[in-house]
């Protein structure tokens, strides 16, 4: 079983939709969750960054995480078609200076 | 704007030769920069931890000697990819985290490397 399974997509919803995204993870060390937007050929954005359980809220973004199922998700609200890239979760046990496990990308298009 | 910064962003190179990727961290010190590979629709996978002042540390599968890394000051590391062949054909990301915790880790624009 892989560390961090991500379902690749491709994910393609109308724009103005809510848009789900989840990874579920293995390790219960990991504590510290992440999500980055990738776009084409560049490098990764972090989007939000979450500690243990719980959601946060930026924006547009919201972050869950439920480590009692190893679940985590992103939900994107009024999707807007430059939301359309790929959207990597990723995760860490101590967060500092050490290594973070990424999932294999949801890649995410917005329909105008 | 972007706080760490990647050159070059593509190169094409013969097979034999070798490559130099540099990382830079623009507004901030970074004793601390990762280095990853990504093939295509495939997730990023660290291939080593650059520390300054100090050798790099490798991850497990990852040639030492073929990817050579040096990270000279705390603004700067570098990633030659030596004696390239084809198989070396990927892209390449750095990264650095600010304020000491990984979870705020910047990440530069990405080094797409040819090998012909």
């Amino acid at each position: 079983q892989k560390e961090v399974e991500q379902d690749p997509g491709p994910l393609s919803v109308p724009e103005g939709a809510i848009v789900s995204l989840n990874c579920t993870y293995s390790n219960s060390a990991f504590q510290y969750f992440m999500w980055y937007r990738q776009y084409s050929r560049k490098g990764p954005e972090l989007l939000m960054y979450t500690y243990s359980s719980g959601n946060k809220e930026d924006g547009r973004f919201t972050a869950q995480v439920d480590k009692s199922s190893k679940y985590i998700s992103l939900f994107i609200r009024d999707s807007q078609p430059s939301d359309s890239a790929t959207y990597l979760c990723a995760m860490s046990a101590r967060g500092r200076d050490d290594k973070i496990i990424f999932g294999k990308g949801t890649r995410l298009h917005i329909l105008p | 704007g972007a706080v760490v910064s990647q050159h070059p962003s593509w190169v094409i190179c013969k097979s034999g030769t070798s490559v130099k990727i540099e990382c830079r961290s623009l507004d901030f010190q970074a004793t601390t920069m990762f280095w990853y590979r990504q093939f295509p629709k495939q997730s990023l996978m660290l291939m080593a931890t650059s520390n300054e002042g100090s050798k790099a540390t490798y991850e497990q599968g990852v040639e030492k000697d073929k990817f050579l890394i040096n990270h000279a000051s705390l603004t700067l590391s570098t990633l030659t990819v030596t004696s390239a062949h084809p198989e070396d054909s990927s892209f390449y990301i750095c990264s650095a985290p600010r304020g000491g915790s990984n979870t705020e880790a910047f990440f530069g624009q990405g080094t797409r490397l040819t090998v012909v």
